[in-house]
């Protein structure tokens, strides 16, 4: 167990559908990261925040949308749904920006699997 | 951009033997740091090792340890003593040791299944 827990598990949903997709760091862990898993992009960095603000962007649709709230817990919104977005959604977490070196290692939550139908 | 490329799609390995798996990167930065991680069928991330690219020593944990070669851009897994419960997707991945220009992204290669025949 990582410590960083996400919620679902597992969500099924329709084409042009709207969806949110939740995660709590590990104590104390300032920094989240979202991914991507999926079978024809293998896993791609979406986004990160640090204590509540952005601070990398990857390769996130403009249709998706993320945000850190101040108790650190994250969510990610992902807006009219096309088949190509059924993927496995991680969070991970970290203690620090990436400015600390060892100590900033992200550890993976058990991931969202989105399917669209 | 930093690419990581496993060109091993798949490996297998006899139970008790040792197996290695190969990973290389592009990049133009000095300061980086370089990791292993472990996808059983649960899907779950673990991480396995991680090398920072300024120590030249190899970094060991238990049965895992990696073969850094900085010059070569290198970075292979080697699981000493094989066991049935090793297997799983493996992925290389890198992350900047710039952090104002990249954040801490991680950067995946294209991951190896791992298979261990008993």
């Amino acid at each position: 167990d990582s410590g960083v827990t996400q919620t679902p598990k597992h969500l099924i949903t329709a084409t042009g559908q709207r969806v949110t997709l939740r995660c709590s760091p590990r104590s104390g862990d300032l920094s989240v990261y979202w991914y991507q898993q999926s079978l024809d992009q293998g896993l791609q960095f979406l986004i990160q925040y640090y204590n509540g603000e952005e601070r990398a962007k990857g390769n996130i649709l403009e249709r998706f949308s993320a945000q850190q709230f101040p108790d650190l817990h994250s969510e990610l919104n992902l807006s009219s749904l096309e088949l190509g977005d059924s993927a496995l959604y991680f969070c991970a977490s970290s203690a620090s920006t990436g400015l600390a070196g060892g100590r900033d290692t992200q550890y993976f939550g058990p991931g969202t699997r989105l399917t669209v139908l | 951009a930093q690419t990581v490329t496993q060109s091993q799609p798949e490996m297998s390995v006899q139970e008790a033997e040792t197996v290695t798996l190969s990973c290389t990167y592009d990049t133009s930065e000095s300061d980086y740091y370089l990791f292993w991680y472990k996808q059983p069928p649960s899907r779950q991330m673990i991480l396995v090792i991680r090398q920072e690219a300024y120590k030249q020593q190899n970094a060991t944990e238990n049965r895992f340890s990696v073969n850094f070669q900085k010059a070569a851009k290198s970075f292979s897994l080697k699981i000493s003593d094989s066991q049935l419960g090793d297997a799983a997707m493996y992925f290389c991945a890198y992350r900047s040791g710039v952090a104002e220009t990249s954040g801490s992204r991680l950067t995946f290669g294209e991951g190896t299944q791992l298979t261990v025949n008993p």
